[in-house]
């Protein structure tokens, strides 16, 4: 089975760093995505990491360390469009199947 | 290229009743997949497919069913409908094995059982 934790709210300040953790335990492991669901919204992509280490893209970027079961999500220069819900999705070796945490409500306030 | 897209986007159906969510792809993508999210969580995978003629169940297949007669769509049925059905309800679809490539979500269809 899988167990997939994230803390379930986080706040920030606008123009600031903010980093959220997803920890992980898989049975097998094959890759971990991050998507961002705005509210009433359907989620939509980030980021994938299947190697150890850290993956930039514009102000979002986001690491992985598999011995360790342990992945994060930071995000710099916090605006307002970044409230949103943030979710980890881990890959299993099963074709085509991932199991997502509950996700991370950021609120991002001025 | 419109993408992923679901019917109905809102339904309000009765207990007992049975109903299907229709979900459509245009990107030929190979897998597709059926998620329900309840208020506050994360997405539960209901059920998936690798392939036309291919399904199968995820971790809360309960209630329902699908099918995949064509590469593009993939209809979710619920068979007498329960409150504990309430949710939004997300198809997705990829395009690579193994679930390695990004999943693309329709819009979601909110169920309301009463």
């Amino acid at each position: 089975g899988q167990n997939i934790d994230q803390p379930t709210e986080m706040t920030a300040t606008e123009g600031a760093i903010v980093q959220i953790n997803c920890t992980y335990q898989t049975s097998g492991f094959n890759g971990l995505f991050w998507y961002q669901q705005h509210a009433g919204e359907a989620p939509t992509f980030l980021s994938y990491n299947v190697l150890d280490g850290l993956e930039e893209k514009g102000r979002f970027s986001s690491f992985l360390s598999r011995s360790k079961g342990y992945s994060y999500l930071l995000l710099k220069e916090l605006q307002m469009k970044d409230s949103a819900s943030y979710l980890c999705a881990v890959v299993n070796t099963n074709a085509g199947k991932s199991t997502f945490g509950d996700g991370t409500t950021l609120t991002v306030k001025p | 290229n419109a993408g992923v897209t679901q019917t109905p986007k809102f339904h309000i159906l009765k207990i007992g009743q049975s109903m299907t969510l229709q979900c459509t792809q245009d990107m030929n993508h190979n897998y597709m997949y059926w998620y329900r999210q309840d208020p506050g969580m994360g997405l539960k995978l209901i059920y998936y497919s690798v392939g036309a003629g291919i399904t199968d169940k995820g971790e809360v297949p309960n209630g329902y069913n699908v099918s995949r007669s064509t590469t593009e769509d993939f209809p979710l049925r619920l068979e007498l409908a329960a409150p504990s059905q309430t949710s939004v309800y997300f198809c997705a679809s990829s395009y690579g094995t193994a679930g390695e490539e990004t999943q693309y979500f329709g819009p979601g269809t909110r169920l309301l059982v009463l």
